[in-house]
């Protein structure tokens, strides 16, 4: 059964700081990874979409990177600001097109 | 924890059909979710939010007459695809908030193909 952790589960760090989320999946036989935020009571974001042929996806100050063979995706957040406080979500989809979500980083861009 | 159904998981239908799809959150009260779909290669994209006892909040480019949104109770969101095309056949799934707001329990999907 297709799992997929994010670590941390919260992330506290002052502005200004590049920071790294994680996300690991047990299944290698990926379709695609995507990077999600979700702010209360909202719907969810799309960042960034990875493809399974693709190694990793840039969109401003964020950046997706997709290792099959470990079987991790990394979203890495430069120059973070309080704006990009929220709960940043990965979710697997694999060879049958099914997805699989993460429980998600909080994370909170102090001031 | 939380569950969230969708009905039906599979639906195939002929060009010009309403289609509807059903999203129930089993062991909470949603007053809020979420509509989603998915097409080939591309991203989950979110495409309305549904509140319970009023309409639906859509976003950009996504028709209100055409995806029709009714959250009629606090368990039961549904969206109707009206005169559907084949251009409409794609991956819809549903969300509900939970645990206070801040967790989000997603249905498993639902497979719409219009012939």
């Amino acid at each position: 059964k297709q799992e997929v952790t994010q670590i941390p589960a919260a992330l506290s760090v002052p502005e200004g700081e590049n920071l790294v989320l994680n996300c690991s999946f047990t299944d290698s036989a990926i379709y695609n990874l995507q990077w999600f935020r979700q702010d209360p009571g909202k719907g969810l974001t799309s960042l960034l979409l990875i493809q399974s042929s693709q190694r990793e996806q840039t969109s401003g100050r964020l950046n997706a990177s997709l290792d099959k063979s470990s079987g991790r995706s990394t979203l890495y957040i430069a120059a973070s600001q309080p704006g990009d406080s929220a709960t940043y979500l990965c979710i697997f989809q694999g060879g049958s097109e099914k997805l699989v979500f993460g429980k998600g980083t909080k994370l909170t861009v102090n001031p | 924890g939380a569950v969230v159904s969708q009905h039906p998981s599979w639906v195939i239908c002929k060009s010009g059909t309403s289609v509807k799809i059903e999203c129930r959150s089993l062991d909470f009260q949603a007053t809020t979710m979420f509509w989603y779909r998915q097409f080939p290669k591309q991203s989950l994209m979110l495409m309305a939010t549904s509140n319970e006892g009023s309409k639906a909040t859509y976003e950009q480019g996504v028709e209100k007459d055409k995806f029709l949104i009714n959250h009629a109770s606090l368990t039961l969101s549904t969206l109707t695809v009206t005169s559907a095309h084949p251009e409409d056949s794609s991956f819809y799934i549903c969300s509900a908030p939970g645990g206070g707001g801040e967790t989000q329990y997603f249905g498993p999907g639902t497979r719409l193909l219009v012939l």
